[in-house]
């Protein structure tokens, strides 16, 4: 079955310790994408990947960082978490070009609690 | 920055009243794609508008984007209670993706 899959799906943490969210897709995407959602902000984007060794920043990248060694890993890393990153994250990837344009394909989020 | 604003936050209708929801960028886009979230979900895609002035169509859903390539619509002709979600414009310039803040879609039955 295609997906992408994150883990964990649910995670309480303090703030300052080291935590990394994964994400996997199976679909052979190029394009893989990070965002958080906050209420009333929509789906803001923290980092994007066009492929493999290739990163960029988002809207909102500050105190995060990401990873693309492999094309259907794109791991996502707080390395001193802070309260106001408790949010919920998604994993998103799309294959640009086919017939369906840039569809994103979303994990099943993960939420993150830092007190 | 490049900003997406979407209107209204939010919309309650009585089940078969239409719905319509609204996104404008600040910037010209190289194509705006909708998405639909349920409740406890995860966004779902609905479509992708490409050219200036497109229009199309899914069953009651209507999507529209604007001759300029920076405003986009979405209509939804006599809700039913599985429309209920929240509803995105993404606004793509280059690599990013900027999603509009949604608007949260209630139908009474």
């Amino acid at each position: 079955e295609a997906q992408v899959t994150q883990n964990p799906r649910y995670l309480i943490t303090v703030t300052g310790k080291k935590l990394t969210v994964t994400c996997s897709q199976n679909m052979n995407h190029e394009y893989m994408s990070w965002y958080r959602q906050d209420p009333g902000l929509g789906l803001r984007q923290i980092y994007y990947s066009m492929n493999v060794e290739v990163t960029d920043k988002g809207d909102v990248p500050e105190g995060y960082k990401v990873s693309r060694k492999e094309k259907r890993n794109f791991p996502l890393i707080l390395e001193s978490p802070s309260p106001n990153q408790t949010s919920l994250y998604f994993c998103a990837s799309s294959l640009p070009g086919r017939e369906r344009g840039n569809e994103q394909f979303f994990g099943p989020g993960t939420r993150l609690t830092v007190l | 920055g490049q900003q997406v604003m979407q209107i209204p936050q939010y919309q309650h209708v009585q089940e078969g009243e239409d719905f319509t929801t609204y996104c404008n960028s600040s910037t010209t886009l190289s194509n705006i794609q909708w998405y639909k979230q349920r409740p406890g979900g995860h966004p779902v895609f609905l479509i992708q508008l490409v050219k200036s002035g497109e229009v199309k169509k899914q069953k009651r859903l209507t999507f529209q984007f604007g001759e300029a390539k920076k405003n986009s619509s979405l209509h939804i002709t006599a809700t039913q209670t599985t429309d209920v979600g929240t509803y995105f414009c993404a606004g793509q310039n280059t690599g990013k993706l900027i999603f509009g803040q949604g608007t949260t879609l209630q139908v009474k039955p």
